[in-house]
């Protein structure tokens, strides 16, 4: 059965970068129906989509070029980047500058195609993150 | 502020119907679906209705969604106390080229 697992550190400081882990079971990271998603929700607040990102058909794809097969909340955009590993069947985020206001649950969620008229169908538990000195 | 407009809070006894609205722009809901989400408190949000009133299965038909231009609402008919929970409409906005969330909506069951 389809399952996300979310996987990163709890805690860190002001400045510091954070690196979190979506592994993915049930379903091939390759699938041209989804798109893999982060969405984040600060402590007693709303939801907050990060960003998305689709495995592409094309063989030429270079996972270090942050702008294909991606799309970003225009206001993280800057500190934002979404990366895929296939063999894994993983996908990442990463976050740098860290204040304060990054505190927060990370979801990873699957997201139906087409990109702009599907939904969300899965999501993991969620991961805190804390940022504090 | 949340590109989609949504009531902070909304209320019902046991059995009522309450309705929570969804207010967004032609670069958003007068333009593509609206998914709602279900969150319980200390959970995952939950899918609870896709392409404005699609029900996936296992979703009672208690719950129900409808758009009308610009504007998208959730119904909940016969409430129960297990409904009690933040509610999120979503959609994608043309003008910031992703995803976007309604604030959210407190439902509780007096």
């Amino acid at each position: 059965q389809l399952q996300l697992r979310g996987s990163g550190p709890g805690l860190l400081k002001p400045s510091e970068t954070l690196s979190l882990t979506c592994t993915v079971s049930g379903v091939s990271i390759r699938s041209p129906s989804y798109t893999w998603d982060w969405i984040r929700q600060p402590p007693g607040k709303g939801l907050e989509w990060i960003g998305s990102l689709y495995y592409p058909q094309s063989t030429s794809y270079n996972p270090s070029l942050k702008s294909r097969n991606t799309y970003y909340n225009p206001s993280l955009k800057s500190r934002v980047t979404l990366s895929v590993d296939p063999s894994k069947n993983q996908f990442s985020l990463t976050v740098t500058s860290l204040t304060a206001a990054d505190t927060a649950v990370y979801y990873c969620a699957r997201h139906s195609r087409p990109i702009r008229s599907g939904y969300f169908d899965y999501w993991d538990q969620g991961t805190l993150v804390t940022v504090s000195s | 502020q949340s590109v989609l407009t949504q009531p902070p809070s909304a209320s019902g006894t046991p059995g009522q119907r309450v309705t929570i609205s969804c207010s967004g722009s032609t670069s958003n809901i007068g333009a593509y679906p609206v998914n709602w989400y279900q969150q319980l408190p200390g959970t995952a949000p939950k899918l609870l209705i896709y392409s404005d009133n699609q029900r996936p299965s296992g979703v009672p038909d208690r719950f129900s969604g409808s758009k009308s231009g610009t504007s998208a609402s959730l119904a909940v008919s016969g409430l129960q106390s297990e409904d009690e929970a933040d509610y999120y409409c979503a959609s994608w906005d043309d003008s910031l080229n992703g995803r976007v969330f309604g604030g959210g909506t407190k439902l509780t069951v007096l």
